[in-house]
């Protein structure tokens, strides 16, 4: 079984341009989560997704970042005008259901970098 | 708002050791604690998940512990070996509905041949 996969594992941007991570959940996970991880800081959630919607975003900037997990294809995490301290470890997890239900863990990819230029 | 900690920050021992990692959380409704390991430039691979109403986890050599009421959890770690080596970071899942992982900055384990 495929692993969490995400997209690209690399991505380099310049100021003010948009970046797109794309994360494809495990199969037969319905439940994403992205989280970020900045240089010399721990892994920070940003947002809760389930197949066509988002579930908790409490932790997603309110401006430029948006998210989506649509029916057919993989989440995607945007971010548009990309600024300096944009530059992180983005990281997708994905589980079957609710891991707060069934206590099982979540199941991360190996992250997309971002840096910006 | 859930706080995680973790000590030491990084951790260098000689192979066949026995260690202790630590960890200490702010608000002690929890749903579980996770511990996960991190290599360099990759994701996160879960070691242990001790639900809210565990003391403890075991797998191979490693033993976690959960102590609510204090806000700890301790990764044990036996005879250890330089494949070891790695970030091991501690997760808890507030309570509340919420999903979301709230994690420490990790505490980065080198295992000496």
């Amino acid at each position: 079984n495929a692993g969490v996969m995400q997209n690209p594992r690399h991505l380099v941007r310049r100021r003010g341009q948009e970046a797109r991570l794309r994360c494809s959940p495990m199969k037969g996970h319905s439940h994403v989560y992205w989280y970020r991880q900045l240089p010399e800081e721990g892994l920070k959630f940003m947002v809760y997704l389930q197949k066509e919607n988002i579930i908790d975003e409490s932790g997603m900037p309110k401006e430029r970042f948006s998210a989506e997990f649509p029916k057919e294809g993989p989440s995607i995490l945007r971010i548009q005008q990309v600024v300096r301290g944009d530059s992180a470890a983005y990281f997708c997890a994905s589980s079957p259901t609710a891991t707060v239900y069934s206590n099982q863990p979540q199941h991360f990819g190996d992250g997309t970098r971002l840096s910006i230029l | 708002k859930q706080e995680v900690t973790q000590i030491p920050a990084a951790l260098s021992v000689p192979e066949g050791e026995n260690l202790v990692l630590n960890c200490s959380f702010t608000d002690s409704a929890i749903y579980n604690l996770q511990w996960f390991r991190q290599d360099p430039g990759k994701g996160l691979t879960s070691l242990l998940l001790i639900q809210s109403s565990q003391r403890e986890q075991t797998s191979g050599r490693l033993n976690a512990s959960l102590d609510k009421s204090s806000g700890r959890s301790t990764l044990y770690i036996a005879a250890s070996q330089p494949g070891d080596s790695a970030t091991y970071l501690c997760a808890a899942t507030p309570q509340g509905g919420s999903e979301k992982l709230v994690f420490g900055k990790g505490t980065k384990l080198t295992v000496n041949p």
